[in-house]
């Protein structure tokens, strides 16, 4: 079975500070997708990214980015330089990626990033 | 490109009523995913659709069901309404052509449910 695992369930910064979530995995698919989504208070899940299990590169977006390693089954995701914009609950995510075509997100149970001013 | 839609946004209903969730996917998106959120229970997966046909459910009672139409739009149902209903609603839509975008999903604004 799949899991998703995200032990931080809040997490308060002030403006200007850096700030990584963590996100461990459990799934015994070989080939597999890991996600991570912002809610914000109006309640939309906004899509932040997608890797693929086969590709370890890290990957940065502006003040974003995802750090995978698959050794300790990991994909965790920094925010440098947090801005009040970034108050939200964020979830990770995990789907296989098999050719049937289906496809379910097991989700973690979310982390809230609170910034002050 | 419009988002994914959902109609109603807030719903009141009493038990053992039933309500129908609508959701329109983006446009050339042809499959469409239904989650459950719940303070108690999370992000949980209920049912997926393309061409019209169920192709994957979650771990939920039968009076939960859906429908895909031929323009992709979906609803879904819940029959003899249950408090435990009480939740937020979102669907997703993602295009299934495309290699590996194609399993990057998009979600609505949801529908809040409350049973009472």
């Amino acid at each position: 079975a799949q899991k998703v695992t995200q032990a931080q369930t809040e997490i308060s910064v002030v403006e200007k500070e850096d700030v990584t979530l963590d996100c461990v995995y459990e799934t015994r698919d070989t080939t597999y997708y890991l996600f991570w989504y912002k809610q914000p208070p109006s309640g939309e899940l906004v899509f932040l990214i997608r890797r693929n299990s086969f590709d370890e590169q890290n990957e940065i977006s502006g003040r974003y980015s995802w750090n995978f390693q698959k050794s300790t089954s990991s994909f965790n995701f920094t925010i440098t330089a947090s801005q009040v914009v970034d108050s939200a609950v964020y979830f990770c995510a995990l789907s296989e990626a098999r050719n049937t075509g289906f496809q379910k997100l097991v989700f973690g149970t979310g982390t809230r990033l609170l910034v002050s001013p | 490109k419009a988002g994914v839609t959902q109609t109603p946004r807030y719903l009141i209903k009493t038990r053992g009523q039933q309500v129908t969730l609508s959701c329109s996917p983006i446009s050339g998106h042809r499959s469409v995913s239904w989650y459950q959120q719940t303070p108690g229970q999370g992000l949980q997966f209920l049912f997926e659709y393309f061409s019209e046909t169920q192709r994957n459910k979650g771990n939920f009672p039968g009076r939960f069901s859906g429908r895909q139409f031929s323009n992709s739009r979906s609803e879904m149902n819940v029959s003899t309404l249950e408090l435990g209903d009480s939740a937020l609603y979102l669907c997703a839509s993602r295009p299934l052509a495309g290699g590996a975008s194609s399993y990057e999903q998009y979600f609505g604004p949801g529908t809040r449910l409350t049973v009472t």
